[in-house]
């Protein structure tokens, strides 16, 4: 399975757009790349997944480059209930039986 | 459909007690995991199932640790005894392949005192 590395911690202003960056650079071929957002006392929830380029839904952004070493969570104009842990997995084609690991998260802060 | 369910919300226990924590999975989804949270060691994966078969079991801290899953639409997590390091958050999780969403539940906070 590929190995994620994400910042501990972020801290940002709201309004302000916010990218936390992971770094995968043993991604298989297969791999796609996954973002879950865990709120305090409760379970991580699925923002967004991507395979290359960018794909865009009402939450985030997510940005793959060609050699999709690394991929960038984008938060567009961030709230303080944006306040958060984001996760960056990587795991194997989803209509194969493999699963994904969650790592350590990036502990987002957002100040007013 | 009303999402993972998960039961107890809290379990506060003794050392050295039988703990059972229960899970009824999304309907329809084939995948079930189990995890523990700490502020110390994060999310950690304990099992998971396909199909209602144990997959992967490596994340199992130990023997007292047990996990079941007797039907598409039940799973227990036994710990027995308990131990005070025991104490976390206990998620369940469940997603129609075990790389595609998932799903999570509310949690279940277990103190050993």
């Amino acid at each position: 399975l590929a190995k994620t590395t994400q910042p501990i911690s972020m801290d940002s202003y709201e309004g302000q757009e916010v990218n936390i960056t992971c770094s995968h650079n043993n991604i298989a071929t297969n791999d796609y790349i996954t973002w879950y957002q865990q709120f305090p006392s409760q379970g991580p929830r699925f923002i967004i997944q991507g395979y290359k380029t960018k794909v865009t839904n009402e939450v985030a952004s997510l940005f793959i480059p060609a050699d999709r070493k690394s991929s960038t969570l984008s938060l567009p104009r961030v709230s303080l209930s944006d306040t958060a842990v984001y996760y960056c997995l990587v795991g194997d084609n989803p209509n194969r039986d493999d699963k994904i690991i969650f790592g350590k998260g990036t502990r987002l802060h957002i100040l007013p | 459909d009303a999402g993972v369910i998960q039961s107890p919300r809290h379990e506060v226990t003794e050392m050295g007690q039988e703990v059972t924590l229960r899970c009824k999975p999304i309907s329809g989804h084939n995948s079930l995991f189990w995890y523990r949270q700490t502020m110390m060691r994060g999310l950690e994966l304990l099992i998971y199932f396909n199909n209602n078969v144990p997959i992967d079991d490596s994340g199992m801290p130990e023997d007292r640790f047990s996990a079941k899953m007797p039907n598409a639409s039940f799973s227990t997590l036994k710990i027995q005894p308990s131990e005070p390091r025991d104490s976390a958050v206990y998620f369940c999780a469940s997603s129609f392949r075990a790389s595609n969403e998932q799903f999570f539940g509310p949690g279940t906070r277990l103190t050993v005192l």
